[in-house]
């Protein structure tokens, strides 16, 4: 069975500066895809960000990247610069072996101004 | 450009009816997805269509829930007697056949008195 774990319920940052989103997976798939989506309060689901594990390198998106460790089952997302429209849900997903999405619990990530 | 849409927005019913929900993809995607997100969890796969076929199904999805997607277009979720259990956020996606990104609406919530 696959399984996403999120182990930080809730981060927050300083506006302009760095954070890291943790992401673990469990698969026995060896194609799959994964991907951080992002839920702001009231809003509709929007992708940030995808990886596909047959490539080892790691995705980037603007100031969204990933740190892909394969191996380790890792997929953390580094968010730069951070910005108050930044904060939201984010979920980590992944798709192998079906068509499914399998998601994360969520982190919600508070920016301070 | 014209998402995925959903109707309602939003539902309240009392226990015991039926309530159906509609989603209509963006217009050249032909997979169709719909997941149910409760309270501080991430979503969780319902079931997908391709085309007009049901090709998955989880085995959240009780006998009380039904999904079609008859012209391969719009797709109906309905659930029939509902129950407490049931309130949670309906969440409807799709995706072009041959890619991995699943596209969300921004769901039909549901409270069941």
């Amino acid at each position: 069975a696959q399984t996403v774990t999120q182990s930080q319920p809730e981060m927050s940052v300083q506006e302009a500066e760095t954070v890291t989103l943790s992401c673990t997976y469990d698969t026995s798939e060896s194609d799959y895809y994964l991907f951080w989506y992002k839920q702001p309060p009231s809003r509709q689901m929007i992708l940030v960000i995808r990886q596909e594990a047959y490539k080892q390198q790691n995705a980037t998106e603007n100031r969204f990247s990933v740190n892909f460790q394969k191996a380790a089952k890792s997929f953390s997302l580094k968010i730069s610069d951070s910005q108050l429209g930044d904060a939201a849900m984010y979920f980590c997903a992944q798709q192998g072996g079906s068509e499914k999405l399998v998601f994360g619990k969520g982190t919600k990530l508070t920016v301070n101004p | 450009d014209t998402g995925v849409s959903q109707n309602p927005r939003h539902k309240i019913t009392k226990r015991g009816q039926n309530v159906t929900f509609r989603c209509d993809p963006i217009s050249e995607h032909n997979r169709l997805y719909w997941y149910r997100q409760t309270l501080g969890q991430g979503p969780e796969f319902l079931t997908y269509f391709q085309n007009e076929a049901q090709l998955e199904k989880s085995r959240l999805l009780s006998d009380r829930f039904s999904a079609e997607r008859p012209k391969g277009s719009f797709s109906t979720l309905e659930i029939q007697r509902t129950e407490q259990g049931d309130s949670a956020m309906y969440l409807c996606a799709s995706s072009l056949q041959g890619t991995d990104t699943q596209y969300f609406g921004p769901g039909t919530r549901l409270t069941v008195l």
